[in-house]
Order: C-alpha cells, then sequence, then structure tokens
C-alpha cells in the first residue's frame, strides 16, 4: 500500500513558471525523498529531507517538510522543458524500505 | 558508468516461464533493494539486502518470487510461474549505509517485463 499522496495529480505549467507540489502521509518518518522519472526509465534521486529538518534546498528545487502536518512541498523554480517528467516522494519510517506515493505528472510546455 | 545497471532492460515472456533479472548495485554500496512499479502508481517495495543477508520482505514477494544477493555484490530476482499480473516495471537501487542510518536510494534504470 501508499502512504504518500501526491497532489496534484497532474500539472502543466509554461516554461520559466514555478512549479509547486505537494506530498501528504500518514504515519510518521525518519525522511522524506523526492525522486523524478521521465516517461518509462528508472528513477532519480532530487533530495532527502530529514525528519528534524524544515527546509531545504538544491539549485533550482526547494523542499519543506512539516512533520505537524505530514506534508511536504517540492518546488522547482524557473521550470524548463527538460522538467518535464512524474516527480514521486517517498517517506522512510523505521524500515529500510521507500514508502512512495503516485507521483505528480509535470508538463512544462516550451 | 558507475551507476546502478539492470539486465535485461525489456523481457517478453509467456505465461508460466520462469524468468530471472540481475541487478548490479554502486560498488561500494553495502544495500540493495528492488521495487516493483506498475502503470500509473509509484513504486512498491519487494525486499532488501544488507551485504548478503535478505532483511526484509514485503507480502508483495509471493512463494513465486525469489531474490538473492550470493556474495553481497550483484543480485537476481526470479519470478517462477509467471501470470500476466507480474508485468511491470522492476527497479533496483542500492544505498551505502556506513552506521546502520538510512541514505539515499539510488535506482537503475529497471527492467520491463511483459507476460503474455
Amino acid at each position: 500500500s501508499q502512504q504518500g499522496e501526491e497532489d496534484p495529480q497532474a500539472l502543466s505549467i509554461q516554461e520559466g513558471e514555478n512549479a509547486t507540489m505537494n506530498c501528504s502521509y500518514k504515519t510518521s518518518i525518519n525522511n522524506l525523498q523526492w525522486y523524478r522519472q521521465n516517461s518509462g526509465r528508472g528513477l532519480v534521486h532530487l533530495i532527502l529531507i530529514r525528519s528534524n529538518e524544515r527546509e531545504k534546498h538544491s539549485g533550482r528545487l526547494r523542499v519543506t517538510l512539516d512533520t505537524s502536518k505530514k506534508s511536504s512541498s517540492l518546488l522547482i523554480t524557473a521550470s524548463r522543458a527538460a522538467d518535464t517528467a512524474s516527480y514521486f516522494c517517498a517517506t522512510q519510517g523505521g524500515s529500510e524500505k521507500l514508502v512512495f506515493g503516485k507521483g505528480t505528472k509535470l508538463t512544462v510546455n516550451p | 558508468d558507475t551507476g546502478v545497471s539492470q539486465n535485461p532492460r525489456h523481457k517478453i515472456t509467456k505465461r508460466g516461464q520462469n524468468v530471472t533479472f540481475r541487478c548490479d548495485p554502486i560498488s561500494e554500496h553495502n544495500r540493495l533493494y528492488w521495487y516493483r512499479q506498475t502503470l500509473g502508481q509509484g513504486p512498491e517495495f519487494l525486499t532488501y539486502f544488507q551485504n548478503e543477508a535478505q532483511l526484509e520482505k514485503s507480502r508483495l514477494l509471493s512463494d513465486r518470487f525469489s531474490a538473492e544477493r550470493p556474495k553481497g555484490s550483484f543480485s537476481t530476482l526470479e519470478i517462477q510461474r509467471t501470470e500476466q499480473g507480474d508485468s511491470a516495471m522492476y527497479l533496483c537501487a542500492s544505498s551505502l549505509a556506513l552506521t546502520g542510518g538510512q541514505e539515499t536510494q539510488y535506482f537503475g534504470p529497471g527492467t520491463r517485463l511483459l507476460v503474455l
């Protein structure tokens, strides 16, 4: 069963705009990770945020984590056509396994 | 290329046949994971190894599925008597856990299985 739930399920924006994706989860976690997946390919790790962190940046990516609301957001600034992909959040709790949501499909139109 | 590699990349088989997939993790990584992903869904955990020990198995891993990592390096995932419901992308990931902490899992390109 999947713990995370991304919102929205699909997002279409113009190049240069910002894209925000949200993730909600149900149980307590040790960390939350965001991954990108281009159509039919493997997952690329974007960023890991630990439960004691509130915000993290990596290049054009900004991730926030609110453990009281059991939610996270991924912001991609100044989007590019190459950012078109599915984005997944995945949580890790007491087990080593990652529990993924269903993903947000992002389309960036040139 | 020093990333996680998986072979084959694609496999088409007939129902009832056995299939085996191979995963080569990043060379110094001690943990190796298998996930399965069906169309429109996120990956679902199957099992993981720390070195050669299989430490956790999902209930998704029925008795038709078996995974091994005999020397703590590469791993194989075998599916016996395949069913059409086994059609999916099988993803392998690896990580380096030095002090028992949870670290980033790096994924391979996956093996896409189609059972006819």
